[in-house]
């Protein structure tokens, strides 16, 4: 039973371009939850979804920042017009349900140069 | 402001012994509490969890104990091994429909042969 999956692990972009972050939850979890972590601090809640919808993006920046579910398909988290600040390491846990444990994909450490 | 702390950015303990890891929260509303452990360039791996209506959860060399009166937990790791040694990070869950985690910045382990 393959774990949480994200791709790509290492992703370098320069400032203004757009980054796409894929994570493919573990087998029969329906709620993705992405978290970002900076340099020397914890991990930070952005946005949990379900299939198709949104649940909570109170942790999400207001601008330049989406995330999707779709019916078929991995989640993805999309950063528009990228800058440096952006840069940190993101990382997508699935649960079974709302109250079962998240488990966490190995990240995607991006670089904005 | 942090709602999850864990003053000790580092801890060594020598192999063998017991290692003690620290958390303080500030929520009285947290109902589920969580300990992860990271590996450089990899994501968190949960370890062992509590629920509020508990004092104490044990799980081999694991055990968690929870203080709600002082808003307090703490991981147990007997005996410590070098595999241990690790970033630490607790996590309190929010709320009981979001499941969003809040975590702390993390302990880093130690453990000398």
């Amino acid at each position: 039973n393959a774990g949480v999956m994200q791709n790509p692990r290492h992703l370098v972009r320069r400032r203004g371009q757009e980054a796409r972050l894929r994570c493919s939850p573990m087998k029969g979890h329906s709620h993705v939850y992405w978290y970002r972590q900076l340099p020397e601090e914890g991990l930070k809640f952005m946005v949990y979804l379900q299939k198709e919808n949104i649940i909570d993006e109170s942790g999400m920046p207001k601008e330049r920042f989406s995330a999707e579910f779709p019916k078929e398909g991995p989640s993805i988290l999309r950063i528009q017009q990228v800058v440096r600040g952006d840069s940190a390491a993101y990382f997508c846990a699935s649960s079974r349900g709302v109250q079962e444990t998240q488990y966490f994909g190995p990240g995607t450490r991006l670089l904005v140069l | 402001d942090q709602q999850v702390k864990q003053n000790s950015p580092s801890l060594s303990v020598q192999e063998g012994r017991i290692s003690i890891l620290n958390c303080d929260y500030t929520n009285s509303m947290f109902d589920y509490f969580l300990w992860y452990k990271k590996y450089p360039a990899e994501g968190p791996t949960f370890l062992i969890s509590i629920s509020s209506i508990k004092d104490k959860n044990e799980d081999g060399r694991f055990t968690v104990f929870l203080n709600k009166s002082a808003k307090h937990l703490s991981l147990h790791i007997v005996p410590s091994q070098p595999g241990d040694s690790a970033v630490y990070f607790c996590a309190a869950r929010g709320n009981r429909s979001q499941g969003n985690l809040i975590f702390g910045k993390g302990t880093k382990l130690s453990v000398k042969p």
